[in-house]
């Protein structure tokens, strides 16, 4: 059964202070890793989606690596604002759906 | 470009009830997929349509049923609602031309059942 796990469940960070989230999967022929941030009450918003091992993807504070069995989610100098539930997801061949990790739930504080 | 829309946002039923949900793509998608989200369980996905034919179906009871319509909206019914049924439902929508593509998300629907 596919399965994709996220550590750790919860982060409190201060303000400035760079950390990294991780998304270990076991899926059988991966497709696509997706990153998505939520926040309370609202919908997952997209942030990036990795295809193949060695990939990475930046935006603003985050950056997005890829391996053979997991994927990171590093947050640099982090401000309040990206304090939010960062969810991973993976796709694996043969079909469209998203298998999610429960989540890393992130907290900056100032 | 407009994002997914779902209606209405919240909603109030009871056991025994039925409930139905509806989800419109950003124009131009296929693809749409419905995600039960519970505190416990997370995100998991009940069924994708594309071009008004279910493609997948996740692992849900056969009380939770879909459609789409043939300019790609969808809706989803539950019935004879649960306690258990009461959730975040999220409808995503991609291009719907390969496995992998980007999928993004509504705002959702909050279910809750008495």
């Amino acid at each position: 059964e596919d399965q994709v796990t996220q550590s750790p469940e919860a982060l409190r960070l201060q303000e400035g202070e760079s950390s990294s989230l991780n998304c270990s999967y076991t899926v059988s022929g991966l497709r696509g890793l997706f990153w998505y941030r939520q926040d309370p009450g609202k919908g997952p918003e997209f942030l990036f989606t990795l295809y193949s091992a060695g990939e990475e993807k930046e935006k603003e504070r985050l950056k997005a690596t890829l391996t053979k069995k997991e994927s990171f989610l590093h947050i640099t100098a982090p401000k309040p604002e990206d304090s939010a539930t960062y969810l991973c997801a993976a796709v694996v061949y043969g079909n469209n759906r998203l298998a999610f990790g429960k989540g890393n739930q992130v907290v900056v504080i100032p | 470009k407009a994002g997914v829309t779902q209606t209405p946002r919240y909603l109030i039923k009871t056991r025994g009830q039925q409930v139905t949900l509806s989800c419109s793509p950003i124009s131009g998608h296929r693809s749409v997929s419905w995600y039960q989200q519970t505190p416990g369980q997370g995100l998991q996905f009940l069924f994708e349509y594309f071009s008004e034919t279910q493609r997948n179906k996740g692992n849900f009871p056969g009380r939770f049923s879909g459609r789409q319509f043939s300019n790609s909206r969808s809706e989803m019914n539950v019935s004879t609602l649960e306690l258990g049924d009461s959730a975040l439902y999220l409808c995503a929508s991609s291009l719907g031309e390969a496995p992998g593509e980007t999928q993004y998300f509504g705002p959702g629907t909050r279910l809750l059942v008495l």
